[in-house]
């Protein structure tokens, strides 16, 4: 069965500290897709990024660069010079992609806060 | 270009009352999901549809939860006999599936919180 850990419930920094949000997955696939979700206050989960299973580059967008491992199973997300906007849970999601069953299995999140 | 849009955002019903919550897509998306989130955890999948087509539901989908597509555009949820353990919110999350058929991107709406008195 599909899981999701991370371990960290909650991280509090001082604003311009960089972050880094542990995942790490279990999966029977070999073909999965892995993604990061942001929760605002607000409550809406907006999406950050999608990777493939074979798909093992970095990625770097803006402030935010993601590390994906598939010989230790995880996909951290960093957050360089974080800023106060930053702060919200964020959610780790995993999607195999046998038979069509696309629904996502999230991590219990990570409440990150940002203090000024 | 609107996203996912949710209606009601809130609400307060008694033990044992029916419940319906309405879900829109981003339109052109052919696959419609629903997830639960309650307190302190991460969203729950129950179930999805592609175009009209209920394909998969959870265990976590009671019989006493019902959802539908019927023109493969908004879906609705309905509990019935609601339980105080059903207070949660409710999120509709919505794809457009691509060559691999898996995998999609799914977008989120705004969610509805039940609270069941």
């Amino acid at each position: 069965a599909q899981k999701v850990t991370q371990a960290q419930t909650e991280i509090s920094v001082v604003e311009k500290e960089d972050v880094t949000l542990d995942c790490v997955y279990e999966t029977r696939d070999t073909t999965y897709y892995l993604f990061w979700y942001k929760q605002p206050p607000s409550g809406e989960l907006v999406f950050l990024i999608r990777r493939n299973s074979f798909d093992e580059q970095n990625e770097i967008s803006g402030r935010y660069s993601w590390n994906f491992q598939k010989s230790t199973s995880s996909f951290n997300f960093t957050i360089t010079a974080s800023q106060v906007v930053d702060s919200a849970v964020y959610f780790c999601a995993l999607s195999e992609s046998g038979g069509g069953a696309d629904g996502l299995t999230f991590g219990k999140g990570t409440h990150l806060i940002i203090q000024p | 270009d609107t996203g996912v849009s949710q209606d009601p955002r809130h609400k307060i019903t008694k033990r044992g009352q029916n419940v319906t919550f309405r879900c829109d897509p981003i339109s052109e998306h052919n696959r419609l999901y629903w997830y639960r989130q309650t307190l302190g955890q991460g969203p729950e999948f129950l179930t999805y549809f592609q175009n009209e087509a209920q394909l998969e539901k959870s265990r976590l989908l009671s019989d006493r939860f019902s959802a539908e597509r019927p023109k493969g555009s908004f879906s609705t949820l309905e509990i019935q006999r609601t339980e105080q353990g059903d207070s949660a919110m409710y999120l509709c999350a919505s794809s457009l599936t691509g060559p691999r058929n898996a995998g999609d991107t799914q977008y989120f709406g705004p969610g509805t919180r039940l609270t069941v008195l």
